[in-house]
């Protein structure tokens, strides 16, 4: 079953503007994961919030989380042409199972030069 | 290191043939998984393993078959391939925390393209 969905599911901007992508999920988590996904590559694992945490940054990269609505997001500053790829949230499942983690079908986000 | 390592990248199979693909790990990962990711469906789990000589099933393990033999290996099997087995196939691994708490993220290999006609 699809713990987190994000949104939207394509996105479109031009290099230096910010990219926000929305990853809502179902049940409660202990923690969240966004990874990344170029065309044709494996996954990246990019960065972790635990449930026990509001905002998170890496780089370029920042990650908010809201327990009480069930949602993060991650934003990404200053985007660059090779920001272009797919992003996922991933959640392991309610009820402990911390070794799996359930993918969301993504967002699609292309950075024009 | 070479991380996560799929082999094949590509094949072709037609409806009833069977293959394996290997997926190898040179981190000495406890946890390693499969999954297919389909367009539109994003990433579903075939199945896993939490250490050698153990494995269990995901989401959608029909038609799939798996064996950890080594921890650093793990094989999925496709006994008669049919064309709704048309995906690329990831394979991952994972490691424990101190303590032995559960892992959390995961490391993917490339990915394998298989195509059954």
């Amino acid at each position: 079953s699809q713990q987190g969905e994000e949104d939207p599911q394509a996105l479109s901007i031009q290099e230096g503007e910010n990219a926000t992508m929305n990853c809502s999920y179902k049940t409660s988590i202990n923690n969240l994961q966004w990874y990344r996904q170029n065309s044709g590559r494996g996954l990246v694992h990019l960065i972790l919030i635990r449930s026990n945490e509001r905002e998170k940054h890496s780089g370029r990269l920042r990650v908010t989380l809201d327990t009480s609505k069930k949602s993060s997001s991650l934003l990404i500053t200053a985007s660059r042409a090779a920001d272009t790829a797919s992003y996922f949230c991933a959640t392991p499942p309610s009820g402990g199972s911390n070794y799996k983690l359930t993918f969301g079908k993504g967002t699609l986000l292309t950075v024009n030069p | 290191n070479a991380g996560v390592t799929q082999t094949p990248k590509f094949r072709v199979l037609k409806t009833g043939q069977s293959m394996t693909l290997l997926c190898a790990q040179d981190m000495n990962h406890e946890y390693m998984y499969w999954y297919r990711q389909d367009p539109g469906m994003g990433l579903r789990l075939i199945h896993y393993s939490v250490g050698e000589g153990t494995t269990a099933k995901g989401e959608v393990p029909d038609g799939y078959n798996v064996s950890r033999l080594k921890k650093q290996n793990f094989l999925l099997g496709l006994e008669s391939a049919a064309p709704s087995q048309t995906s690329v196939y990831f394979c991952a691994s994972s490691y424990l925390l101190a303590g032995g708490q559960p892992p959390y993220e995961q490391f993917f290999g490339p990915g394998t393209r298989l195509t059954v006609l």
